[in-house]
């Protein structure tokens, strides 16, 4: 098993500028997670998934979409990029309700 | 709403001391769920121990012990007989409804040798 995966590992975009920020687990995980983390704030949730075709917005969801087509796959894409954007994004994925989540390796994503 | 305070932004030990992580939740549910990951430099988060709030009994693996006490919303960790392959920041996180999870901010341990 590859786990959760994660792409690219870096990202320099322009303000303004889309782009999707890749997560796959091969676990059959029903829930999925994005999460942002900024220096001296811990992680903050930015939208979550308990199944395919179901998403809902976390703490920090603005700026942010999300879909989940399969259970494999949970994408996060950046509208228009702005520097407040420029953080380290986490994707994670659980087995269940209250069970451990399997972190993703990271996307540091710097906006200029 | 759930929330997750750890007071020590970071602690610097030692070799070979023992160290205890604090970790005070807030939360109104009945059922929720406590966690801790570890997050060495390399970045990556490495699950240590997960906790229902059914469940109070203390526990150990190797040099690492969590003391659960509800009664003062309370998770906190000892790592016994610090090394420095145990820095690291660490965090402690709630959640509630399963999939979310509330993180604090995190403590930085440095094991000096």
């Amino acid at each position: 098993n590859a786990g959760v995966t994660q792409t690219p590992k870096f990202q320099v975009l322009k303000t303004g500028q889309s782009m999707t920020l890749q997560c796959a687990q091969d676990m059959n995980h029903e829930y999925m997670s994005w999460y942002r983390q900024d220096p001296g704030m811990g992680l903050r949730l930015i939208h979550y998934s308990v199944g395919a075709g179901i998403t809902d917005q976390g703490e920090v969801p603005n700026g942010y979409n999300v879909s989940r087509s399969t259970t494999e796959d949970f994408p996060l894409r950046l509208l228009s990029a702005a520097p407040s954007q420029t953080s380290v994004y986490f994707c994670a994925s659980s087995y269940s309700r209250g069970g451990e989540q399997y972190f993703g390796p990271g996307t540091r994503l710097t906006v200029t | 709403a759930q929330k997750v305070t750890q007071a020590q932004t970071e602690i610097s030990v030692v070799e070979k001391e023992d160290v205890t992580l604090d970790c005070v939740y807030e939360t109104r549910d009945t059922t929720y769920y406590l966690f801790w990951y570890k997050q060495p430099p390399s970045g990556e988060l490495v699950f240590l121990i997960r906790r229902n709030s059914f469940d109070e009994q203390n526990e150990i693996s190797g040099r690492y012990s969590w003391n659960f006490q509800k009664s003062t919303s309370s998770f906190n960790f000892t790592i016994t007989a610090s090394q420095v392959v145990d820095s690291a920041v660490y965090f402690c996180a709630l959640s509630e409804w399963g999939s979310r999870l509330t993180f604090g901010e995190g403590t930085q341990l440095t094991v000096n040798p």
